[in-house]
């Protein structure tokens, strides 16, 4: 089955630095990936997407490129913020829809001033 | 636009009494509607899908007459955990997916519900 892996947290970053939180994903055909973030006490939060190989989803300053050769979806920005600080989640959807959405375990972000 | 609201956002009960968690999407018509439960530091874990004016699917491993769900209109899904235990506490969230404003297809999630079990 479909299956998400990114790295173990906690991760503690001063601010201004660059963050990268490694995923890799198994599964058949062409998922659609996905990262959300979650604040403390809230609910999950769509940060980025991409849909197809190469593609590259953005916002709010976080990239993540869609690698089919790698099967990887690794996060990246390059000066976080104690704001940034959140649970990081990876996610695929299989092709055709999002109707099952498999998470991986969640990455802590912690960024002290 | 596309905001779920879930209710309440936290809960205490005793043990062996029922609770009821209403997840509404607010400004578009949710045609699935999906809970998800999430334990401490751990990912969250799809429990079940329900389509408005069907029964839900569940998923292998969770118990359908504990977990009840209920998608009776396109803007409104409970879930009714009966006859709780220690054991149900936990993060319970819900996510909406429907053919609004927003990109179709795409999930949409509340903000989630404590539920703490004496």
């Amino acid at each position: 089955g479909d299956s998400v892996t990114q790295m173990e947290g906690p991760v503690t970053l001063s601010e201004e630095a660059f963050l990268t939180i490694n995923c890799t994903y198994t599964a058949t055909g062409y998922p659609s990936l996905f990262w959300y973030v979650q604040y403390p006490g809230e609910g999950l939060q769509l940060l980025l997407k991409a849909t197809k190989a190469d593609d590259k989803g953005s916002n709010k300053g976080f990239e993540a490129t869609y690698r089919k050769e790698t099967t990887s979806f690794h996060l990246e920005k390059g000066s976080v913020q104690v704001s940034d600080s959140a649970v990081y989640f990876c996610a695929l959807a299989p092709s055709g829809g999002y109707q099952k959405v498999t998470f991986g375990t969640g990455t802590k972000l912690q960024v002290i001033p | 636009g596309a905001v779920v609201s879930q209710h309440p956002s936290w809960v205490i009960c005793k043990s062996g009494t029922s609770v009821k968690i209403e997840c509404r999407s607010l400004d578009f018509q949710a045609t699935t509607m999906f809970w998800y439960r999430q334990f401490p530091k751990q990912s969250l874990m799809l429990m079940a899908t329900s389509n408005e004016g069907s029964k839900a699917t569940y998923e292998q491993g969770v118990e359908k007459d504990k977990f009840l769900i209920n998608h009776a209109s396109l803007t409104l899904s409970t879930l009714t955990v009966t006859s709780a235990h220690p054991e149900d506490s936990s993060f319970y969230i819900c996510s909406a997916r429907g053919f609004g404003r927003r990109p179709r297809n795409e999930q949409f999630f509340g903000p989630g519900t404590r539920l703490t079990v004496l």
